[in-house]
């Protein structure tokens, strides 16, 4: 069973706007990962925050973390065309190479 | 260089061919990955392989048998597949669990563009 559940499955919104998806989790972690998938291509690393850390930022993104509800979150700003992806939060387990993928979130941005 | 290789982009096989596909990265990194995508899911961890040795088969069919050559390429051979088995084959490699300090679990991993693989 996959150990990252988010929410929500798939989320349309116009260009400009934000976009908020969610991520939850079983197990306890050492950090989560966010992957960003164009259709029928790879993965795509977005950012990582480690346990430790509550809120993360690159360019445009802006990951939270809260290790007590065993949950993130990933905010787009100002979306963008181009975003239009399938975006997947991972959590690895800890001490292990095994990574785990949650259900993914499918973006449409419209332009 | 931070690019995974994968050849070929699309296979088509049928259910008593043989086939491989390749994966190639060159940013000396120790751990490398297969898994399977199918439409619209996330990706499914097939294999891991840890300085050239397996480290974890997800209890993979025997049709599928891994092999990783050197440090690398990783290659996945591919015999008597089912129609079921048509999916996304994604490589991904990364420095494993530890970064070289041996303490960071940070392990970002590399993925290759994937094999879109149909089997008749």
């Amino acid at each position: 069973s996959q150990q990252g559940e988010e929410d929500p499955q798939a989320l349309s919104i116009q260009e400009g706007e934000n976009a908020t998806m969610n991520c939850s989790y079983k197990t306890s972690i050492n950090n989560l990962q966010w992957y960003r998938q164009n259709s029928g291509r790879g993965l795509v690393h977005l950012i990582l925050i480690r346990s430790n850390e509550r809120e993360k930022h690159s360019g445009r993104l802006r990951v939270t973390l809260d290790t007590s509800k065993k949950s993130s979150s990933l905010l787009i700003t100002a979306s963008r065309a181009a975003d239009t992806a399938s975006y997947f939060c991972a959590t690895p387990y800890t001490g292990g190479f095994k990574t785990i993928f949650g259900a993914g979130t499918r973006l449409f941005v419209k332009a | 260089d931070t690019e995974v290789t994968q050849t070929p982009k699309h296979l088509v096989m049928g259910m008593t061919n043989k086939k491989s596909l390749k994966c190639e990265q060159h940013m000396g990194h120790r751990a490398m990955y297969w898994y399977k995508q199918k439409a619209k899911k996330p990706p499914e961890l097939m294999f891991v392989y840890s300085y050239e040795k397996l480290s974890i088969n997800e209890s993979v069919p025997s049709r599928f048998s891994p092999e990783c050559p050197n440090s690398s390429l990783l290659n996945l051979h591919l015999h008597a597949l089912q129609p079921e088995d048509s999916a996304l084959y994604l490589c991904a490699s990364s420095q494993g669990p530890f970064g070289l300090a041996g303490v960071s679990s940070y392990n970002e991993q590399f993925f290759g563009p994937g094999t879109r693989l149909t089997v008749l």
